[in-house]
């Protein structure tokens, strides 16, 4: 079965703390991708990569850095935690030409930042 | 700019009928539908690519006119099920994903 697993399902953290969130996948798929979940503005990408070592910016980058050292590996990064990135982060992955093929989504991180 | 879709929220008997609109401002390559139950991840429902290929659930219909840059979901014979939240993804290229804001579907006994 097909896996897509993000590292902690709950997260709490500081004001002003470096955060990294993990996600794992297991079908060699080259895109992955990192979105935000809120209320009513659905889910707002935040980086994607399409290949190791590469990434471009999606449509709320602020405040967030991304690293993709190993193809199954997307890690997302707050380099300074703050009250207004309290929200759901989803990772996905797709294969091949990303609008062609489903994506794949984890279970989800719930951050709060306090 | 985020697809908009309608409605925003809709409340069903089972075996009753829905159609879920998205609409976008750009010209689009696909349209991706997928379903969020709550505290869960989405699940994939169907593609609709420009040129008229569709690649999907089989009990799931859809219909994407490039020309409107518009698609809809149609959900027949509803059950409890398919409760959830629905979203379309629409891309213009071959990689960037945008997202709606989502159509709260609730189907009562």
């Amino acid at each position: 079965d097909v896996k897509v697993t993000q590292s902690s399902r709950y997260l709490v953290k500081r004001t002003g703390e470096k955060v990294f969130l993990e996600c794992v996948q297991d079908m060699d798929h080259e895109n992955m991708f990192w979105y935000r979940q809120d209320p009513g503005l659905g889910l707002r990408l935040i980086y994607f990569s399409y290949d190791v070592k590469m990434k471009e910016k999606g449509d709320i980058p602020e405040g967030y850095s991304v690293s993709r050292e190993k193809k199954e590996r997307f890690s997302l990064i707050l380099e300074s935690a703050s009250t207004n990135q309290t929200s759901m982060y989803l990772c996905a992955s797709t294969a091949g030409l990303a609008g062609y093929n489903e994506q794949f989504f984890g279970p989800g991180t719930r951050l709060t930042v306090l | 700019q985020q697809p908009v879709q309608s409605p925003q929220a809709v409340i069903l008997r089972e075996g009753e009928d829905a159609v879920i609109n998205c609409s976008s401002s750009k010209a689009l390559y696909s349209v991706h539908w997928y379903r969020q139950k709550h505290g869960e991840a989405p699940v994939f429902l169907m593609i609709l690519l420009k040129g008229g290929e569709q690649k999907g659930h089989d009990k799931i219909s859809a219909s994407f006119n490039e020309k409107k840059q518009q698609s809809s979901l149609y959900l027949t014979a509803s059950q409890l099920s398919y409760s959830g939240t629905y979203f379309c993804g629409t891309t213009t290229g071959t990689y960037k994903y945008i997202f709606g804001t989502g159509t709260r579907l609730k189907v009562l006994a």
